[in-house]
């Protein structure tokens, strides 16, 4: 049982460039997340899914897209990186319970150059 | 709209010392409230939630939290710091409803444990 995994766990980008950040959960949660994370200002929400085929923009959804592969799987997708976006990006899920605690992947570390 | 306040963004104790981080509230319902803790270069570990099953809630690594509704207020605390706590801790409270549920997180605070 691997909880939620993340790929890759470094990348370096350089403006303009395009990239996939994969996440995978093993324990059948229904919701999924996407956060990214600087200093001083804790974890911000970029976007989640509710339920398989469902997304929702969170608070800082400019810049990304994302999808819902499957129940399992949630990518987030950079178009066209800027440097604005260097950051550590965290996936987290949710089984829905009563108190709805989430659970994160290990993050990727983000520099766009 | 709901959201938490962390007084404090970095916390020196000494090794043996109580350790005390500071989580306020703002909720216009009860709450659902959560600390997490973030080792260096890894995600966020659940410490310990409030669900309103009782005020008083123990987590792991030996720390614990209070809600207290009066001073919208839901401390951490641990009776005695050990250098394995150093990390950065977060605050969450629950935001939204059934499926649509989200946690907004406060700014953390990085805690230090000097020998």
């Amino acid at each position: 049982n691997a909880g939620v995994t993340q790929t890759p766990k470094f990348q370096v980008l350089k403006t303009g460039q395009s990239m996939t950040l994969q996440c995978a959960q093993d324990m059948n949660h229904n919701s999924m997340y996407w956060y990214r994370q600087d200093p001083g200002m804790g974890l911000r929400l970029i976007y989640y899914s509710a339920s398989e085929g469902t997304t929702d923009k969170g608070e800082v959804p400019n810049g990304y897209n994302v999808s819902r592969l499957n129940k399992r799987e949630f990518s987030l997708r950079l178009e066209s990186a800027a440097p604005s976006q260097t950051s550590v990006y965290f996936c987290a899920s949710s089984g829905g319970a009563r108190g709805g605690e989430q659970y994160f992947g290990p993050g990727t570390r983000l520099t766009v150059t | 709209a709901q959201s938490v306040t962390q007084l404090g963004s970095h916390v020196s104790v000494s090794e043996g010392a109580l350790v005390l981080l500071r989580c306020n509230y703002s909720s216009s319902v009860p709450p659902y409230l959560f600390w997490y803790v973030q080792y260096p270069n890894q995600g966020l570990q659940l410490l310990l939630k409030y669900t309103s099953a009782a005020t008083l809630v123990k987590g792991i690594n030996g720390f614990e939290a209070e809600f207290k509704k009066s001073e919208t207020s839901f401390h951490l605390t641990k009776p005695s710091a050990h250098m394995s706590d150093a990390a950065e801790y977060f605050c969450a409270v629950i935001r939204g409803s059934g499926s649509a549920r989200q946690l907004t997180f406060g700014s953390g605070t990085q805690l230090t444990v000097l020998p």
